[in-house]
């Protein structure tokens, strides 16, 4: 069965110290892999899509990695506004239906 | 930046009722999308929409209807509201099935 599991699930930070998210994902065929950024009482915003192993993606502070079981979300000297959920989304197979991890939740302390 | 409104943002409501919450979006896209999502859990697709007259359901099973007539609207049906469909509801949309999903930020339905 296609899974996709994120981890940790509760991330503290302090300000400045940098860190990764992991996405493991099982699934057969991958289409491609999504990464989502949720504010409280928000929607996903979109952040990342990685469709083949080896591929990176950067946007300000974060980096995105792609292998062929997993995903890291790479957060360099990250600040209090990158506080957030970070969710992952596998879609793959013939089903365009995305396939998403409960997500990580990143606190930045000051 | 995605232009994508759900409106309510927050519902309360007895049992029994029947509930419509709305999805519009601006983009013209034409795919739109409906997923179910509780605190600290996964996003359940629950109902997809290919363009206009167009509707497929998730795999999440749903007692919700939804209709798209137009390539804009989206609205998800509740006929009769029970407790357990007490949830956040996301609506989304994509120029296509493998691209980027653009969402609202949600109605929070609570049925007493």
């Amino acid at each position: 069965e296609d899974q996709v599991t994120q981890s940790p699930e509760a991330l503290r930070l302090q300000e400045g110290e940098s860190s990764s998210l992991n996405c493991s994902y099982t699934v057969s065929g991958l289409r491609g892999l999504f990464w989502y950024r949720q504010d409280p009482g928000k929607g996903p915003e979109f952040l990342f899509t990685l469709y083949s192993a080896g591929e990176e993606k950067e946007k300000e502070r974060l980096k995105a990695t792609l292998t062929k079981k997993e995903s890291f979300l790479h957060i360099t000297a990250p600040k209090p506004e990158d506080s957030a959920t970070y969710l992952c989304a596998v879609q793959a197979g013939s089903n365009y239906q995305l396939i998403w991890g409960a997500g990580t939740k990143l606190i930045i302390k000051p | 930046e995605a232009d994508i409104y759900q409106t309510p943002r927050y519902l309360v409501i007895g049992t029994g009722k029947k509930i419509t919450l709305e999805c519009s979006q601006t983009m013209g896209h034409d795919k739109m999308y409906w997923y179910q999502q509780d605190p600290g859990m996964e996003l359940h697709l629950i109902h997809y929409s290919y363009g206009v007259n167009s509707t497929e359901k998730g795999d999440l099973s749903s007692e919700s209807t939804v209709s798209r007539i137009r390539t804009e609207h989206f609205p998800l049906t509740l006929e009769s509201a029970r407790p357990s469909h007490t949830s956040q509801y996301l609506c989304a949309s994509s120029t296509g099935f493998n691209q980027p999903q653009h969402f609202g930020d949600g109605t929070r339905l609570s049925i007493l």
